[in-house]
């Protein structure tokens, strides 16, 4: 099991740019990497899925080591409506009971 | 997304009682899961469905039944309520493991 370490809480301003970074030490070869963000009494929502390296959406971005042990969520400029938990999850192509997700990283931007 | 939907979105429930939580999904996706979300807990999986007529447990399956006779819909039971069981439970759909998953909107249950 591709088990999961992300901070528990990161602050920010508006405008700036935030990096959460996720540990995977145990990702397997074939896991893809795939972040979520979610906002209260919503469930989460897809932001961006990587294998390696690094991709790019209209959203954010994800850097991935070749190693793969751990991967960066980033997003530029955020903004208050940023505001929400954001989830790393890995471990897909063991199965169905390894999507399990961590805690998150509780993402507060301020003013 | 508007594909996926649970139900109730609100359930009081008292000790001891069967519930049942809905969740549909017009997709037509193979994978379904169940995920209970308490407060130092994140999310965490309860049962998921590889298929109709295929399921397996997760992280937290005690007191929990699932079935699932049709692809679209997979519901959750609560054979017999207890106080811990009070959480928000979320459903969610994919069409692969390596693909992205979508959540419904998740029913909050409290058992008194």
């Amino acid at each position: 099991l591709a088990k999961t370490t992300q901070p528990i809480s990161m602050d920010s301003y508006e405008g700036q740019e935030v990096n959460i970074t996720c540990s995977h030490n145990n990702i397997a070869t074939n896991d893809y990497i795939t972040w979520y963000q979610q906002f209260p009494s919503q469930g989460p929502r897809f932001i961006i899925q990587g294998y390696k390296t690094k991709v790019t959406n209209e959203v954010a971005s994800l850097f991935i080591p070749a190693d793969r042990k751990s991967s960066t969520l980033s997003l530029p400029r955020v903004s208050l409506s940023d505001t929400a938990v954001y989830y790393c999850l890995v471990g897909l192509t063991g199965g169905g009971n390894k999507l399990t997700f961590g805690t998150g990283t509780q993402l507060k931007v301020e003013l | 997304d508007a594909g996926i939907t649970q139900s109730p979105r609100y359930k009081i429930t008292e000790t001891g009682r069967q519930v049942t939580l809905m969740c549909h999904q017009t997709w037509s996706h193979s994978y379904m899961f169940w995920y209970r979300q308490d407060l130092g807990h994140g999310l965490r999986l309860i049962y998921y469905s590889a298929a109709a007529d295929i399921t397996d447990k997760g992280e937290v399956p005690d007191g929990y039944v699932v079935s699932r006779s049709k692809t679209e819909n997979f519901p959750l039971t609560l054979e017999s309520a207890t106080r811990s069981q009070t959480s928000v439970y979320f459903c969610a759909s994919t069409r692969g493991l390596n693909e992205k998953l979508f959540f419904g909107s998740g029913t909050q249950l409290s058992v008194l």
